[in-house]
């Protein structure tokens, strides 16, 4: 109940497409989702996070998807560029407890001219 | 810089040696953390520590050993690994009441030889 499974496990997009991963889970009581972008060599980077109380956050190009009744979340990526070829880690956590991030598998995505 | 820094970058160690992995935070955070990144496999998360108590232990063999001075600061320290230890040791800090996103380090490559 505690996994956050995420697809696809890789992703071609060519330059200026929109690239979609998606995630699902099980466990009801969390209610943080944050998404992390990793490079080659560096550890992941916080990217975008949304808590459930809404269904929808976007910063610029990057958009959260949020749909509470299907325990699914999703990140689009607008006008997807090649410097966005990186890998994506969605994750969960609830509150109390502590800060406990549940990741999901990973999606390693390429963007191609 | 992301905040979070861990030493060394790279490791070569053999089977037989003892080492440790550092990781030092100035971002206020209250909450440290070591994951595992092998290729093609979840973060895997080792250790948990808030206010400088280790609040989990994720079955991790004896062979690896945290330590937590201060909020500050985090050590793993290695002593006759095995060659399936090889990974991406990634540790991060946040505040620990409340869900927030991780600050990730930048990871020390180990390879056991």
């Amino acid at each position: 109940q505690q996994q956050v499974k995420q697809s696809p496990q890789s992703l071609i997009v060519q330059k200026g497409g929109i690239s979609i991963i998606n995630c699902a889970y099980e466990n009801t009581a969390f209610d943080y989702f944050p998404w992390y972008q990793q490079f080659p060599g560096k550890g992941p980077a916080l990217l975008i996070a949304i808590r459930p109380d809404v269904s929808e956050k976007k910063e610029g190009r990057f958009t959260i998807s949020f749909n509470k009744s299907a325990k699914q979340f999703s990140l689009h990526i607008m006008d997807s560029q090649p410097g966005d070829s990186a890998t994506y880690f969605c994750a969960a956590s609830m509150t109390g407890g502590g800060n406990k991030l549940t990741f999901g598998t990973g999606t390693q995505l390429k963007v191609e001219l | 810089e992301t905040g979070v820094t861990q030493t060394p970058r790279h490791l070569v160690m053999g089977m037989t040696n003892k080492k440790s992995l550092k990781c030092e935070q100035h971002l206020g955070h209250n909450a440290m953390y070591w994951y595992k990144q092998s290729a093609k496999k979840p973060l895997e998360l080792m250790f948990v520590y808030s206010l400088e108590e280790r609040v989990e232990n994720n079955s991790v063999p004896s062979r690896f050993s945290p330590e937590c001075p201060n909020s500050s600061h985090l050590f793993l320290h290695l002593h006759t690994l095995q060659p399936e230890d090889s990974a991406l040791y990634l540790c991060a800090s946040s505040r620990w009441q409340g869900n927030y996103g991780y600050t990730f380090g930048s990871g020390t490559r180990l390879t056991v030889v």
